[in-house]
């Protein structure tokens, strides 16, 4: 079983901080993905890095892929309220035909005006 | 266009009873997802559709836990003589392809009393 370990479990900070979440795991996927999800509604997909050691920006977070493809982290600048949310990680295992994904058990992050 | 939906968005039921989940997949989409996602945490991923058929049930928790799919649209997860355990948010995902990203509904929280 492939398990996927996210930390910190909860993260309260105030607003302009920066924060650091981090997804390990002791299997290698063939990609990562990180999802946002606010109460009520399903998550939704913030950004897939797929090849080891890559660096992707969104404005304000950055995304890393370990370079054995085992661990991944979110990074966020200057957090604002409206970042407050449910962050999840996601494994995708290799070697199947479909994107089965293995979750870790999220982040949540509220942040204080 | 429209986005995955699931009704109903609640359901309240008594342990015992049979209780029927629904999704309706993005139109086009040919792989169609199932999740388990209990207060606050990740989610759990349960049965994979390709078409109208199956090839990954492999995280349906018991025999109590079914899913079908028609015409390769609705799908319907059915789950007899639940029990209190069994509360939880059912999340559907779609994808256009087995491998592609996929887009998840509201979600149908259960509560069994």
């Amino acid at each position: 079983t492939q398990l996927l370990e996210q930390s910190p479990q909860f993260l309260s900070i105030q607003e302009g901080e920066n924060l650091t979440v981090y997804c390990n795991s002791s299997s290698v996927f063939s990609s990562l993905q990180w999802y946002r999800q606010e109460p009520g509604e399903g998550p939704v997909l913030l950004v897939t890095v797929v090849t080891g050691g890559e660096v992707k920006k969104l404005k304000r977070l950055t995304f890393q892929f370990g370079d054995a493809r085992k661990d991944s982290s979110l990074h966020i600048t200057a957090a604002q309220p409206g970042d407050t949310g449910l962050y999840l990680c996601a494994g995708e295992t290799g070697g199947t035909s479909y994107g089965k994904l293995t979750f870790g058990q999220g982040t949540i992050l509220t942040v204080h005006p | 266009g429209a986005g995955v939906s699931q009704s109903p968005s609640n359901k309240v039921t008594e342990k015992g009873k049979d209780v029927e989940l629904r999704c309706d997949p993005i139109s086009g989409h040919t792989a169609l997802y199932w999740y388990r996602q209990s207060l606050g945490q990740g989610l759990e991923f349960l049965i994979y559709f390709q078409g109208n058929s199956a090839p990954d049930k492999s995280g349906l928790p018991s025999d109590r836990f079914s899913a079908e799919r028609t015409g390769g649209s609705v799908s319907t997860l059915t789950i007899q003589r639940t029990q209190q355990e069994d509360s939880a948010v059912y999340l559907c995902a779609s994808s256009k392809m087995g491998t592609d990203t996929q887009y998840f509904g509201p979600g149908t929280r259960l509560t069994v009393l």
